[in-house]
């Protein structure tokens, strides 16, 4: 079956544009999962979503980041006003309910120029 | 501060060898380790372990946890060129959702 789906695959915008990235899970999976990796360095967790419950923001890095979801399917992660240090690989996954082992997409590489 | 801390951070051997990952943890209610294979960006599902003591086994890979001493090791025997990648190690918590947090990951380099 198809997996989590990411795009764009890769993104390159100039420092203060916003930009909008999006994650489609596999299908009847409830828990979806934003993470961020910078060159060289593990994964840091973003934000999560269940079902209809509200969103755990926790791991957000500042208010210039939020994130969507529709229902149980498409998620989209917006920054607004890009910084330099916004530059990384955006991966989503999802779990068929949390706790289960999560499913990663390809990611999102974002540059900030 | 939860931490996960994986070792060796990078390790180069040649086709055949057997190679043995290790990762550490301090987390608050500690729910189940789980290692993932990345390759190029897209973290692959390997392993996920909950109980001590019992092995995961997966063609040439294997992997144990200890929850006494907080680690647990990744075994790759005979490896390939194929086998190349980073090796991450995650930890989730019973008292979330399944948030996890991630080591730093070990680069692994196969040559033929």
């Amino acid at each position: 079956g198809a997996g989590v789906s990411q795009s764009p695959s890769n993104k390159v915008t100039e420092k203060g544009k916003d930009v909008e990235l999006r994650c489609d899970p596999i299908s009847g999976h409830t828990a979806l999962y934003w993470y961020r990796q910078r060159l060289g360095q593990g994964l840091e967790f973003l934000i999560y979503f269940q079902g209809n419950s509200a969103p755990d923001k926790s791991g957000l890095p500042s208010d210039r980041f939020s994130a969507e979801r529709t229902g149980e399917s498409v998620s989209t992660l917006t920054i607004q006003r890009t910084q330099q240090e916004d530059s990384a690989v955006y991966l989503c996954a999802s779990s068929l309910v949390p706790l289960y082992e999560q499913y990663f997409g390809p990611g999102t590489r974002l540059t900030v120029t | 501060e939860d931490k996960v801390v994986q070792s060796p951070l990078s390790l180069v051997v040649h086709e055949g060898d057997t190679v043995t990952l290790n990762c550490s943890y301090e987390v608050t209610n500690f729910r189940s380790l789980l290692w993932y294979k990345q390759e190029k960006k897209a973290p692959t599902f390997l392993f996920m372990l909950t109980s001590s003591g019992i092995e995961k086994k997966s063609g040439r890979l294997s992997s144990i946890l200890d929850k006494k001493e907080l680690f647990s090791i990744l075994n790759i025997t005979a490896t390939q060129t194929g086998d190349s990648a980073v090796y991450l190690c995650a930890v989730s918590q019973g008292t979330s959702y399944g948030k996890l947090t991630f080591g730093q990951g070990t680069i692994l380099t196969v040559h033929p």
